[in-house]
Formats: structure tokens, sequence, C-alpha cells
């Protein structure tokens, strides 16, 4: 069974602080994608990459970074967080090509206080 | 700029009722596009998918309507039940311009309530 697993499911931190946001998928998959979602707006691309330590900006890159070190590991970076950073976060993978699913994990409900 | 459109933004339907949800895009490069389904505390997980050559597909109770020329697609779900409560999502990818990966753009999302 396909997983991707992301490193906590709530999180809640102060303004100002770093934080980290790790993903892991075990398919060998190329590309992955970090997304947040917000109702009302969908999901919206924050960065992808891939392939190792290459990144691309999504739509909404503002006050994240991201580090991709191995193929399975793709981590989100607020370098300094804010409240209006509070939302649910999620990490997809998928394989190159047309018409190929991308894979998501649960998700990380960030609040930021 | 919303490149995908997604309405309604809610939808109530009895049990055993046609749930409808509508999407439109605005991209020509756009050329697949899935429809994911997410349960509360669950990552999206694809629900079916149809490309611009055909224009419907079909998969149990669930049914793509796409329509290349309006740039339009929906999902039908035939005899909706309480298990179908959930967000759905519309979307559409593209090559991004690196051609290195795909690009998956989502639609705002539909709240669906199936009443028993």
């Amino acid at each position: 069974d396909v997983k991707v697993t992301q490193s906590s499911r709530y999180l809640v931190k102060r303004t100002g602080e770093k934080v980290f946001l790790e993903c892991v998928q075990d398919m060998d998959h190329e590309n992955m994608f970090w997304y947040r979602q917000d109702p009302g707006l969908g999901l919206r691309l924050i960065y992808f990459s891939y392939d190792v330590k290459m990144k691309e900006k999504g739509d909404i890159p503002e006050g994240y970074s991201v580090s991709r070190e191995k193929k399975e590991r793709f981590s989100l970076i607020l370098e300094s967080a804010s409240t209006n950073q509070t939302s649910m976060y999620l990490c997809a993978s998928s394989s190159p090509g047309s018409g190929t699913s991308w894979y998501f994990g649960p998700g990380t409900r960030l609040t930021v206080l | 700029q919303q490149q995908v459109k997604q309405s309604p933004q809610s939808l109530i339907v009895q049990k055993g009722g046609i749930s409808i949800i509508n999407c439109a895009y605005e991209n020509t490069a756009f050329d697949y596009f899935p429809w994911y389904q997410q349960f509360p505390g669950k990552g999206p997980a694809l629900l079916i998918a149809i490309r611009p050559d055909v224009s419907e597909k079909k998969e149990g109770r669930f049914t793509i309507s796409f329509n290349k020329s309006a740039k339009q697609f929906s999902l039908h779900i035939m005899d909706s039940q309480p298990g179908d409560s959930a967000t759905y999502f519309c979307a559409s990818a593209n090559e991004i311009s690196s051609g290195s990966a795909r690009q998956l753009t989502f639609g705002s999302g539909t709240q669906l309530t199936v009443l028993p």
C-alpha cells in the first residue's frame, strides 16, 4: 500500500518560531509537493521538487522554504512563523508522466499563536 | 487568479439522489482532470480522472462529464449515500515549463452532505 507520511498531525507554534514540517514517501516518486489547504480556497501549491536538491516555487511561496536532501523526504520550513500561516499543510508525491496520480499525506494542522 | 473554478461550495442531497459538482478551467494547457475525495482528518484521495480526448468516464456510481469546447467538467454521483459525505475537489494538471514535472491546480472544494 502506497504511503505518504507527515511528521505531525497537529502542531502549535508561537509567532516568530522556526517551524519544520517533514514528509516521507515510500513509493520512490521523483516529484514531491507541499500544499496548504484553507476553507473556500482549496489546495494551493507552496513549493514542489522534481528531483533531489531541486526545488521550484509554487503559487504562494512567500514565507516558506523547502529542503530535499533525499529522494523520499521533503521538508517545508517556516523561517519565522506568522499567524496567517495557520493552516492545514498537505504533502503529496507523484511519479513523472501524464495521467499519474498524486498521493497525499494525512496533513498537518498548524496553529501559530 | 483562480484557474479552476468549482461550484457549489456546499451541497446537501437526500440518500439515493444525484449529486452534481461543476468545475471550469481557463488554462488550455491542462491535459488531465482528476477528482479527489477528502474525508475529515484525511488527505485527499483520487476518486476518478479523465483526459480531454473523451467526453465521459464512468466508474461505478461516479461519472465525469467533460466539455472541452466549454472548458468545463463535472462530477456526477448517482444513488448518493451517506458514506459519500465528504469534501470533493476537482483538479487540473499540466506540464510545468521546465518539462520535469507536472503541476496540479485545485478547485476550491465542495462540501457534500448526503442525508439518510
